[in-house]
């Protein structure tokens, strides 16, 4: 059965880096895509990128210059960095498997870890 | 960006009401559509895929249509589990982007 699970610190402050890291069970890292997305009450819903190919990777173009995102396929992991945050960037992030036959689709999701960004 | 606007934005209901949600993307996106159901602290559910496509495991009291702009889901007869808040996605171009929300409470 797969399963996700986001972990990263609850609070970070303006201007610093967010870092989350998504475990995956079940399944290999490097036998899929994934995806980031996150709830803010404002944005709601926002597709941040995913990675592909061991590596690759495509991000929302309105976070790109401030993102990363990595695989860790020794931990079984994919991780998220975003840096200099502001308090807009305070949201639940989700990760997410990337299903692709005819289409795409995220049919595997994490519950989703709460950043809030504050000083 | 593709712009996806769900209605309602919010609707209530009782077990066994058949409830419909529309979807319009702000250009062609073909059938590259899904939805999806988020309740409060619990992993999010793919419900739909391709438009009308039911995800495994997924009652079949949910059904889904559409194409071009225009696309609707509806739920034939409300269970305790779905009084929650469903999005749309599409996937046809990147950002990939989701509509605001639909939630549907008890009444």
């Amino acid at each position: 059965q797969v399963q996700l699970q986001e972990s990263g610190p609850g609070l970070v402050k303006p201007s610093e880096t967010l870092s989350l890291t998504c475990t995956v069970s079940g399944v290999s890292v490097d036998s899929h895509f994934w995806s980031w997305i996150r709830q803010s009450p404002g944005r709601g819903l926002e597709w941040i990128g995913y990675i592909f190919y061991s590596g690759s990777t495509t991000s929302n173009p309105s976070l790109e210059s401030r993102i990363t995102i990595s695989e860790d396929s020794s931990r079984n992991q994919i991780s998220l960095k975003l840096t200099s945050v502001t308090a807009a960037d305070t949201a639940v992030y989700y990760c997410a498997r990337v299903s692709l036959s005819s289409a795409s689709y995220l049919d595997k999701w994490g519950p989703g870890t709460l950043v809030t960004v504050s000083s | 960006d593709i712009q996806m606007t769900q209605s309602p934005s919010s609707l209530s209901g009782v077990v066994g009401d058949r409830v419909t949600i529309t979807c319009r993307a702000s250009e062609n996106i073909v059938t590259y559509l899904n939805w999806y159901r988020l309740k409060p602290g619990k992993a999010p559910e793919l419900l739909i895929y391709e438009a009308s496509r039911l995800q495994s495991g997924v009652p079949s009291t949910f059904s889904a249509s559409g194409s071009g702009t225009d696309f609707t889901l509806t739920i034939t007869s409300l269970q305790p589990d779905d009084f929650a808040t469903y999005y749309c996605q599409q996937s046809s171009s990147i950002p990939y982007t989701f509509g605001q929300g639909t939630r549907l409470d008890l009444k």
